[in-house]
């Protein structure tokens, strides 16, 4: 089955213990790219990877990092974690090409930091 | 700029009743992609439909419908007979074409289904 992969699917951490979220496709996409959802914000975007060893900045990157070493998987990192990155984490793919293409999402990550 | 409006942010019906869910939205890009995504309470997001800018045709999917008119920058959703599992947050959603890597999501709206 084509999917996006998530782990951990719930996570509550402390500040500053460093964590990872895996995020792992199957379908061969060069596009992959990391989301968070807030309440009255929508989805924002974190980082993206257009393909292996190319990543760049979205919208919100403070805090986060990102590397992309092979093509099915991107981790986003946080390095130090604080509250303010409690949030929903979504992870998601599209083969590259024009931007008709569809983004195919992960099931999400709800981290909670205290 | 590229940004999208959805401005009801809690919509509730009693089942049966139609319900149009608005997005507004705003670009410079003369080649322009719009989406809508359902996020039901299990939390996963569903693409529902993909439309591009030189497509005004609106499209009826069952009891879904899109209405899509660049004169008023509007790409709104109705339901038509709404059902207790349309129940759901809905995300409008627009992708440029000049920076086709970013995807600009509107803030949701939450449709309430009552039996």
């Amino acid at each position: 089955e084509a999917q996006v992969t998530q782990n951990p699917r719930y996570l509550i951490t402390v500040t500053g213990k460093k964590l990872t979220v895996t995020c792992s496709q199957n379908m061969n996409h060069e596009y992959m790219s990391w989301y968070r959802q807030d309440p009255g914000l929508g989805l924002r975007q974190i980082y993206y990877s257009m393909n292996v060893e190319v990543t760049d900045k979205g919208d919100v990157p403070e805090g986060y990092k990102v590397s992309r070493k092979e093509k099915r998987n991107f981790p986003l990192i946080l390095e130090s974690p604080s509250p303010n990155q409690t949030s929903l984490y979504f992870c998601a793919s599209r083969p590259q090409g024009t931007g008709a293409n569809v983004l195919t999402f992960g099931a999400g990550s709800r981290l909670t930091v205290l | 700029a590229q940004k999208v409006t959805q401005a009801q942010t809690e919509i509730s019906v009693v089942e049966k009743e139609d319900v149009t869910l608005d997005c507004v939205y705003e670009t410079r890009d003369t080649t322009y992609y719009l989406f809508w995504y359902k996020q039901p309470p299990s939390g996963e997001l569903v693409f529902l439909i993909r439309r591009n800018s030189f497509d005004e045709q609106n499209e009826i999917s069952g009891r879904y419908s899109w209405n899509f008119q660049k004169s008023t920058s509007s790409f709104n959703f109705t339901i038509t007979a709404s059902q207790v599992v349309d129940s759901a947050v809905y995300f409008c959603a627009l992708r440029g074409e000049y920076n086709f890597n970013k995807f600009y999501f509107g803030s949701g709206t939450k449709l309430n289904v009552k039996p």
